[in-house]
């Protein structure tokens, strides 16, 4: 079954609203976590990684202040998109490292479908 | 930086063919290399690993060998089957956060 979660699934906003989407790592604590975003027909992109309790690091050409991600515990990462503008429809997808058994391992979320229109 | 190449799809093969999907990588160090795959409608599921040079990662009929000399790690499958249609995306991961960095994807269609 899924060890990491995404909420909402898919979600259709209009310009200019906020966007919060929820990752969690269901049965492990996640000592970091990354947040992709995936547009169609291409790779996924690294946005940004987050510690528990620290502030994220983000990856060149990333806003920060628009992409809004938060550790706030060792099983839940937000990522808010402030502002929302049609270019910020996309996939994006969440990914949780940490030790689940004997070695550590990073999952992947199912993704969160955002349209902005 | 980090950089993973692979070929690009779409891939149609027919059932019990052959697979072969390239992947090389440029990396510092010695990084773990991945495939995932993304079934439609799913997320990204881990599909098999390796983590030093020589090293055969295999699953679900699936194979590839890390390479350093060739500084690859193609995907191989003896057989594919219908339900193996999905995006295989090759990866790295090196660096402190154990970072992901992922090729473009390579879609698999296999016909019956």
């Amino acid at each position: 079954g899924a060890v990491v979660s995404q909420h909402p699934s898919w979600v259709i906003c209009k310009s200019g609203t906020s966007v919060k989407i929820e990752c969690r790592s269901l049965d492990f604590q996640a000592t970091t976590m990354f947040w992709y975003r995936q547009f169609p027909k291409q790779s996924l992109m690294l946005m940004a990684t987050s510690n528990e309790g620290s502030k994220a690091t983000y990856e060149q050409g990333v806003e920060k202040d628009k992409f809004l991600i938060n550790h706030a515990s060792l099983t839940l990462s937000t990522l808010t998109v402030t502002s929302a503008h049609p270019e910020d429809s996309s996939f994006y997808i969440c990914s949780a490292r940490g030790r689940r058994g004997v070695e550590e391992t990073q999952y992947f979320g199912p993704g969160t479908r955002l349209l902005v229109l | 930086g980090n950089s993973v190449t692979q070929m690009e799809g779409p891939v149609t093969l027919s059932e019990e063919a052959f697979l072969t999907i390239n992947c090389t990588y440029t990396a510092t160090g010695y990084p773990s290399l991945f495939w995932y795959v993304q079934y439609p409608g799913e997320g990204l599921q881990l599909l098999l690993k390796a983590t030093k040079a020589d090293d055969k990662g295999s699953n679900k009929g699936f194979e590839a060998t890390y390479r350093k000399e060739t500084t690859s790690f193609h995907l191989e499958k003896g057989s594919v089957q219908v339900s193996d249609s999905a995006v295989y995306f090759c990866a790295l991961s090196s660096g402190g956060y154990q970072k992901v960095t992922f090729g473009i994807g390579t879609k698999l269609q296999v016909i019956p």
